[in-house]
């Protein structure tokens, strides 16, 4: 099946950091999304991306759809300590998610 | 408007036993799926219903489980017999069928634990 990979793993910053990571396929895609996850939640939508090269916000957040459309890039500028959470890359049809990054923001 | 509802929170077992996890998805939303999520795995669909009809089931690990949607407002998923390998999170999460990216919302999930 689809594979999607996401790096970092995980990341331990400084509040007020800003924070970069991506998401590879394993083939191209029409659409992508990025997900939020919070301790003992459901995943929550963040932004979706529906054209190769676009860049799309969402307060601090900034997403952008790989001109090869087999990537993603999601940055978080300024970060603060509700950002702390786990981060998926997902597909537009919600199939097949990435294996996540697990953000930690330090006081 | 109260969001996807799921229930159990959690769920503890023994090996052997059924377990059935519930959802309520969002009223008017006519697509609904599930999905099993692991530290090893990861999140992974299990199965997803388009009006009520089950469209792709692929991602049902067994004949162990199974899933039904008999209305628009509910849903279950089955294990049985369940084993200790069936412990992770479950979630149900429910959206309008208007195209890719639609958003989804998630339900808080169902904790499983199989001893």
């Amino acid at each position: 099946g689809q594979q999607l990979n996401q790096s970092p793993q995980s990341m331990f910053i400084q509040e007020g950091e800003d924070v970069s990571m991506n998401c590879t396929s394993s083939s191209i895609f029409n659409t992508w999304l990025w997900y939020k996850q919070e301790p003992g939640e459901g995943p929550v939508l963040l932004i979706a991306l529906y054209k190769a090269g676009e860049l799309t916000s969402n307060g601090r957040l900034t997403a952008q759809f790989g001109i090869t459309r087999k990537d993603s890039f999601l940055n978080i500028s300024a970060s603060i300590p509700s950002d702390v959470g786990i981060y998926f890359c997902a597909d537009g049809n919600q199939f097949y998610f990435g294996t996540g990054t697990s953000l930690t923001v330090i006081p | 408007d109260a969001g996807v509802i799921q229930s159990p929170r959690h769920e503890v077992t023994e090996m052997g036993q059924e377990v059935t996890l519930r959802c309520k998805p969002i009223s008017g939303h006519n697509s609904l799926f599930w999905y099993r999520q692991t530290m090893m795995r990861g999140l992974e669909l299990l199965i997803y219903f388009n009006n009520n009809v089950p469209i792709d089931d692929s991602g049902m690990p067994e004949d162990r489980f199974s899933a039904k949607m008999p209305n628009a407002s509910f849903s279950t998923l089955k294990i049985q017999p369940s084993e200790p390998r069936d412990s992770a999170v479950y979630f149900c999460a429910s959206t309008t069928l208007t195209g890719p990216g639609n958003k989804q919302f998630f339900g808080p999930g169902t904790r499983l634990t199989v001893l």
